[in-house]
């Protein structure tokens, strides 16, 4: 149980262009999903955190209007790189929380993003 | 400590060596601690959710213990296999936030048969 998806698993695009990563609870319904990036031998970093129906919060440093994201249902949330730069490549991982109130985040495969 | 530092950065045992790692965190206004073990290509793997201070928690041959006075857990590893070759990942949470994590740079263990 507890499984999460994610999609699509690497993505390469040209500079300029969107890209939407996917992430899915398959087994549970997640009341909050957590967006991450992970840079070259750094910490996983928080970018934003959605709850279904709601608008995200963004961490500091993080725009929102270039990371757009939408948690429509509580089996989804998606996050859109808009016009995307060679700055933005890295790696993003989202988690999911469930309604039980326990601590734990599971966590997606990741989405490995390369813009030239 | 203001940030979740871990070390050793990796390590390389062989197999049936007993390990362990270290985890720092901010003490003040702790909430709970997370240990995930995250294989190449995988998803992170939740290990254990810690919240009480002496708290210890054991799965298999993994087994951690949390000291939330002083900021600090343990991960340990007994009689290490090839399987457990891994990037283990510690996070703090805060009181003061709703679920967010705070990450560590990682353990990075490579057993050898």
């Amino acid at each position: 149980g507890a499984v999460v998806s994610q999609h699509p698993s690497w993505v390469i695009c040209k500079s300029g262009t969107s890209v939407k990563i996917e992430c899915r609870s398959l087994d549970f319904q997640a009341t909050t999903m957590f967006w991450y990036r992970q840079f070259p031998k750094q910490s996983l970093m928080l970018m934003a955190t959605s709850n279904e129906g709601s608008k995200a919060t963004y961490e500091q440093g993080v725009e929102k209007d270039k990371f757009l994201i939408n948690h429509a249902s509580l089996t989804l949330s998606t996050l859109t790189v808009t016009s995307a730069h060679p700055e933005d490549s890295s790696f993003y991982i989202c988690s999911a929380r469930d309604f039980s109130g326990l601590e734990t985040q599971y966590f997606g495969p990741g989405t490995r993003l390369l813009v030239l | 400590i203001l940030n979740v530092e871990q070390s050793p950065q990796s390590l390389h045992v062989q197999e049936g060596d007993s390990t362990n790692f270290t985890c720092s965190f901010p003490s003040s206004n702790f909430y709970a601690l997370h240990w995930y073990r995250w294989e190449t290509a995988k998803s992170p793997e939740a290990l254990f959710v810690m919240t009480l201070n002496g708290d210890e928690k054991k799965k298999g041959r993994i087994s951690a213990t949390l000291n939330t006075k002083e900021g600090y857990s343990y991960l340990y590893i007994k009689g290490s296999q090839p399987e457990d070759s891994a990037t283990y990942l510690c996070a703090s949470r805060g009181s003061s936030n709703t679920g967010k994590l705070i990450f560590g740079q990682g353990t990075t263990l490579q057993v050898k048969p």
